[in-house]
């Protein structure tokens, strides 16, 4: 069964502090992994992006890294702002053939989503 | 335009009544989806379009549940007899292809009372 697990389900942290966030994910075929963080009442907003051959990728103050064997990839955020304060959510997506209309796209799967609240 | 826009932003509405949530994706994005996220919980896949065609409509909870996109752009879910369950933020992404990401709407946020 396809599915992405996160932990903490929550985390308080410091402002200026560091903090890496979990996903764990049993996806096949696989085919990307993403990085969203969705502020409350809005939509989520792409981090980033990794395909299989890609172990870590950055975006400014975020980092994720990725472990095609372990089936595992981390969210590193470094010296943590205010507006950090987020649900950031792993989605992770698999292949899927169509036979009718003869197409192939993303089975996507989301993560329950990790809590960050970033304080002064 | 710019962005994934959805409409209405909120919606109240009676339990049995009927609703349509709007969604104009990225001008020229083939794929759109459409997903349901209630509170505290990730988002929820409901139906899959590519252009016309509901490639996969597997996440449709039951038959109260349908949408369409008659000209591969615009995309209307609809929801028949409402019950308070189906309370939540619908949310629709388009995307390109699926080597780039998707992009959000903001969602519109249902409350059956």
């Amino acid at each position: 069964k396809n599915q992405v697990e996160q932990s903490p389900q929550s985390l308080i942290i410091l402002e200026g502090k560091n903090c890496t966030l979990q996903c764990n994910y049993t996806v096949s075929p696989f085919s990307n992994l993403r990085w969203y963080k969705q502020d409350t009442g809005r939509g989520p907003v792409s981090l980033t992006i990794m395909t299989f051959s890609e172990n870590t990728k950055s975006n400014g103050r975020y980092t994720a890294t990725l472990d095609a064997d372990t089936k595992q990839s981390s969210l590193h955020i470094t010296a943590s702002q205010l507006s950090d304060s987020a649900s950031y959510i792993c989605v992770v997506s698999a292949h899927r053939e169509v036979p009718a209309p003869k197409t192939s796209y993303d089975k996507v799967i989301f993560g329950p989503g990790t809590s960050l609240s970033v304080i002064p | 335009g710019a962005g994934v826009s959805q409409t209405p932003s909120n919606k109240v509405t009676e339990k049995g009544k009927y609703v349509e949530l709007r969604c104009d994706p990225i001008s020229g994005h083939t794929a759109l989806y459409w997903y349901r996220q209630s509170l505290g919980q990730g988002p929820e896949f409901l139906i899959y379009f590519q252009g016309t065609g509901a490639a996969d409509d597997s996440g449709l909870p039951n038959d109260r549940f349908f949408a369409v996109r008659p000209e591969g752009s615009v995309s209307t879910l609809k929801i028949q007899r409402t019950e308070r369950g189906d309370s939540a933020v619908y949310l629709c992404a388009s995307s390109m292809d699926r080597r780039n990401g998707y992009t959000f709407g903001s969602g519109t946020r249902l409350t059956v009372v």
